[in-house]
């Protein structure tokens, strides 16, 4: 089955600073790649995702490349802010009779003023 | 429109104990799901439905059950309580389970302590 696998598994910057999240996939028949940023004491939310026939993907500070040769993804923030200090979680979709999501270890940002 | 909702917010069992951890969510969604987390683990697959009176097991089943009577709510039933499911339990759901890349939607978790 799929397995993802997500790093650094902790990030400090500076606020102001970019920051570079990168998840490795293995089942190439993946095709969609959520990212969802948790905030303590909170559920997941969707940050941003893109679909395997797309290479990058931008809203606003936020941006997730896509690399399906070496079936990596990576989410990237720029000019970070104090609040996007949070746990950020990657996943893949594979489907198994209906889309299932694997997700990765998880990421803890922390944006320091 | 609340979205997913999930009771109670926190829990503490004894071994053995058995309860329920309640999801409700008011998007008329076919798709629900129940993962847990984990230090160090993510989030991993419980159980699924994809729609009412159909379930099904995810990557860590064992000492949970489910059921689907209605669109609206999926609750997740502990059996017996073993320290082993001292976690973060999270209720999620989207619109079908189907070939639609969708939003998925996240509850706010319980966090549930088994002594």
């Amino acid at each position: 089955g799929e397995n993802v696998e997500q790093h650094p598994s902790t990030l400090s910057v500076q606020e102001g600073d970019s920051a570079v999240i990168k998840c490795t996939y293995s089942d190439s028949a993946s095709n969609y790649f959520p990212w969802y940023k948790q905030e303590l004491g909170k559920g997941p939310q969707l940050i941003i995702d893109i679909r395997s026939n797309v290479g990058e993907k931008k809203d606003q500070r936020i941006a997730v490349t896509l690399n399906k040769t070496a079936k990596h993804f990576s989410l990237h923030i720029t000019e970070t802010q104090p609040e996007d200090s949070a746990v950020y979680f990657c996943a893949a979709s594979t489907w198994t009779g209906f889309q299932k999501l694997v997700f990765g270890t998880g990421t803890r940002l922390l944006v320091s003023p | 429109n609340a979205g997913v909702t999930q009771t109670p917010k926190f829990q503490v069992l004894k071994t053995g104990q058995s309860m329920t951890l309640q999801c409700a969510q008011d998007m008329n969604h076919e798709y629900m799901s129940w993962y847990r987390q984990d230090p160090g683990m993510g989030l991993r697959l419980i159980h699924y439905s994809v729609g009412a009176g159909i379930t099904d097991q995810g990557e860590v089943p064992n000492g949970y059950n489910v059921s689907r009577s209605t669109t609206e709510d999926f609750p997740l039933r502990l059996l017996s309580a073993a320290p082993s499911q001292t976690s973060v339990y999270f209720c999620a759901s989207r619109l079908s389970g189907g070939g639609i890349l969708e939003t998925q939607y996240f509850g706010p978790g319980t966090r549930l302590l088994v002594l």
